[in-house]
């Protein structure tokens, strides 16, 4: 089945500076790659996704690559924010709740 | 809070104790999905169902029980033979089961803790 590894587990950076957040994926069959972002104690959200098809997607500060010759897929955050500080998982996989591998997250703290 | 609910909140389990979670959602979903969370692991599927009366078993299927006698109402029992209950679980939902351009919508979760 996939695997997906997630890197770094922690990440702090300075007030509008950029956070880059990696994962890798193992099955060469997947084609969906979402990002959740997730506050202290609340329900994980959907902020971006990125399809096979596609090598980049952006959404206003957020912006997901995609290598798939390498298999690894990476969001970007530019000009960070306070408010961006939660826990971030990527995903991989088929779309569908049973058909995703979730990574281990990473916990990015912006600092003013 | 619109969507998918869960209840309660908070939940303390006793030794030998089976606990029921609750989830419903209004989204009229086909696909629902529940999801444990540990610290420093990613989310780990317990069980899933595509439609009313039927469900699967998903990587961590023991211990738990599951049932889909309605379309908005998909709760989780953790028995007694789960011997290490303790822990985030997140309930979702996507339109359709099993196919591609799902997004998963989740619930606000319940921290499960065993006294």
């Amino acid at each position: 089945g996939e695997n997906v590894e997630q890197h770094p587990s922690t990440l702090s950076v300075q007030e509008g500076d950029s956070a880059v957040i990696k994962c890798t994926y193992s099955d060469s069959a997947s084609n969906y790659f979402p990002w959740y972002k997730q506050e202290l104690g609340k329900r994980p959200q959907l902020i971006i996704d990125i399809r096979s098809n596609v090598g980049e997607k952006k959404d206003q500060r957020i912006a997901v690559t995609l290598n798939k010759t390498a298999k690894h897929f990476s969001l970007h955050i530019t000009e960070t924010q306070p408010e961006d500080s939660a826990v971030y998982f990527c995903a991989g996989g088929w779309g569908g709740g049973n058909k995703l591998t979730f990574g281990t997250g990473t916990q990015l703290k912006v600092e003013l | 809070d619109g969507g998918i609910t869960q209840s309660p909140k908070y939940l303390f389990r006793k030794e030998g104790q089976n606990v029921t979670l609750s989830c419903e959602q209004n989204l009229n979903h086909d696909a629902m999905y529940w999801y444990r969370q540990d610290p420093g692991q990613g989310l780990r599927l317990i069980y899933y169902s595509q439609i009313v009366n039927d469900f699967q078993k998903g990587d961590i299927a023991e211990g738990y029980s599951v049932s889909r006698e309605k379309k908005e109402s998909f709760p989780l029992t953790v028995t007694s033979a789960q011997k290490n209950p303790t822990a985030f679980y997140l309930c979702a939902s996507t339109s359709r089961g099993g196919t591609e351009d799902e997004k998963l919508f989740f619930g606000s979760g319940t921290q499960l803790s065993v006294l």
